[in-house]
């Protein structure tokens, strides 16, 4: 079935830097990667998707990229602020139309 | 448009209880899950269903049950609590895709729950 290892498990950038966030996944059979956000004490929330025919896609200051050749994408977020701090999940579709997910990065933004 | 409703917020229950974890959904959404969410560890499934009457097991569905008789409600029943079912919960929902389309997942606020 399919696996989702995500890197770092934590990661703390200066405010206004950039950060990147990376997943690789198993099966090459999944065509849809997301990437959720979830803010302490919250639930996770869709902040940007993409799909296997699609290599890059961007929304304001982040961005996601889909190597499926490796099997990996990332997340990039550029200009960080204090409210990107939060624990980013990525997932994976399964051939069960189910996200398998990484394990969570915990993003601290420093002033 | 409530989007999905989990009740209750916090529960605290002794080993060997049995208990419901509520879950409904307002946006008649066919595919509904059930996560659990512990430090370090990500998000799980416990359960998942593609429509009414249609449950499947996830990843980690020992000690719990589920069924799903109506499009909106998913309820979650844990058996005999352990303090190994310590955890937070989250019901999720989504639409039927096609096989190439999207699988955007709206989740719930959450259970916190304490076995002692």
């Amino acid at each position: 079935g399919e696996n989702v290892e995500q890197h770092p498990s934590t990661l703390s950038v200066q405010e206004g830097d950039s950060a990147v966030i990376k997943c690789t996944y198993s099966d090459s059979a999944s065509n849809y990667f997301p990437w959720y956000k979830q803010e302490l004490g919250k639930r996770p929330q869709l902040i940007i998707d993409i799909r296997s025919n699609v290599g890059e896609k961007k929304d304001q200051r982040i961005a996601v990229t889909l190597n499926k050749t490796a099997k990996h994408f990332s997340l990039h977020i550029t200009e960080t602020q204090p409210e990107d701090s939060a624990v980013y999940f990525c997932a994976a579709r399964d051939s069960n139309y189910q996200l398998i997910w990484g394990a969570g990065t915990k993003l601290i933004i420093k002033p | 448009n409530a989007g999905v409703t989990q009740t209750p917020k916090f529960q605290v229950l002794k080993t060997g209880q049995s208990m419901t974890l509520q879950c409904a959904q307002d946006m008649n959404h066919e595919y509904m899950s059930w996560y659990r969410q512990d430090p370090g560890m990500g998000l799980r499934l416990i359960h998942y269903s593609v429509g009414a009457g249609i449950t499947d097991q996830g990843e980690v569905p020992n000690g719990y049950n589920v069924s799903r008789s109506t499009t909106e409600d998913f309820p979650l029943r844990l058996l005999s609590a352990a303090p190994s079912q310590t955890s937070v919960y989250f019901c999720a929902s989504s639409y039927s895709e096609s096989s190439f389309g999207k699988n955007i997942q709206y989740f719930g606020a959450g259970t916190r729950l304490s076995v002692l």
